[in-house]
């Protein structure tokens, strides 16, 4: 069966900081990877996918960045985090395909003060 | 561009008896799939349901069910005999491709004892 993975699972940083988000899937391969973020209060907000190594996709415009060095492990990552920037932050994986559900990791808590 | 609007931001029900949560989409696309998921308070999120535009048949998931009416681009979720573990924030996601979902802002489901 298929896992997803997220660490750190709560991160506090300070403003100005960088910032290193991974996630890992198990037991599949080549699959599509997301990045949301949910504010409190709301909905999820999709950042970042990527349908293979190296091919990223960007739906919002923000002081952050994806990578997928890997076929199974993404990252998030920022270079001077903002206090906007706190909020919960979920990775999520599908199949290839185009109306492939997405299974979600446990989620990071990201605190920036 | 897709939105998903759940105009419910509270809902409370007695334990055992039926909740329906609503939620209604935009979409110029004929060919997509809805979401319905859980958001317990552990925030990990978790499939409840899942439904194909061109079926004409509401999916089904024990004690799950969608009312789904794609002229009206209306999907709403009946839970029947609620119990206390339904009490969460529920989701309604709208996906038409390989990039991400698109999520509304969550209705919050009360279960009272």
């Amino acid at each position: 069966s298929q896992t997803i993975h997220q660490w750190p699972a709560t991160l506090v940083q300070p403003v100005g900081s960088p910032l290193s988000l991974e996630c890992t899937v198990e037991g599949t391969s080549n699959p599509n990877l997301y990045w949301y973020r949910q504010a409190a209060g709301r909905g999820l907000q999709l950042l970042f996918y990527s349908v293979g190594i190296g091919q990223i996709s960007s739906e919002v415009p923000q002081n952050l960045s994806a990578s997928r060095p890997q076929d199974r492990q993404f990252i998030l990552s920022s270079k001077k985090l903002l206090l906007s920037d706190s909020g919960f932050y979920l990775c999520a994986w599908s199949r290839q395909g185009l109306k492939e559900t997405q299974y979600f990791g446990p989620g990071t808590r990201l605190l920036v003060l | 561009a897709q939105t998903v609007t759940q105009s419910q931001p509270e809902m409370s029900v007695q334990e055992a008896e039926t909740v329906t949560l609503s939620c209604t989409y935009d979409t110029s696309e004929s060919d997509y799939y809805l979401f319905w998921y859980k958001q317990p308070p552990s925030r990990q999120m978790i499939l409840v349901i899942r439904q194909e535009a061109y079926k004409q048949q509401n999916a089904t998931e024990n004690r799950f069910s969608v009312n789904f009416q794609k002229a009206a681009k209306s999907f709403s979720l009946k839970i029947s005999d609620s119990q206390l573990g339904d009490a969460a924030m529920y989701f309604c996601a709208y996906g038409g491709g390989a990039d991400g979902l698109t999520f509304g802002k969550g209705t919050h489901l009360i279960i009272q004892p």
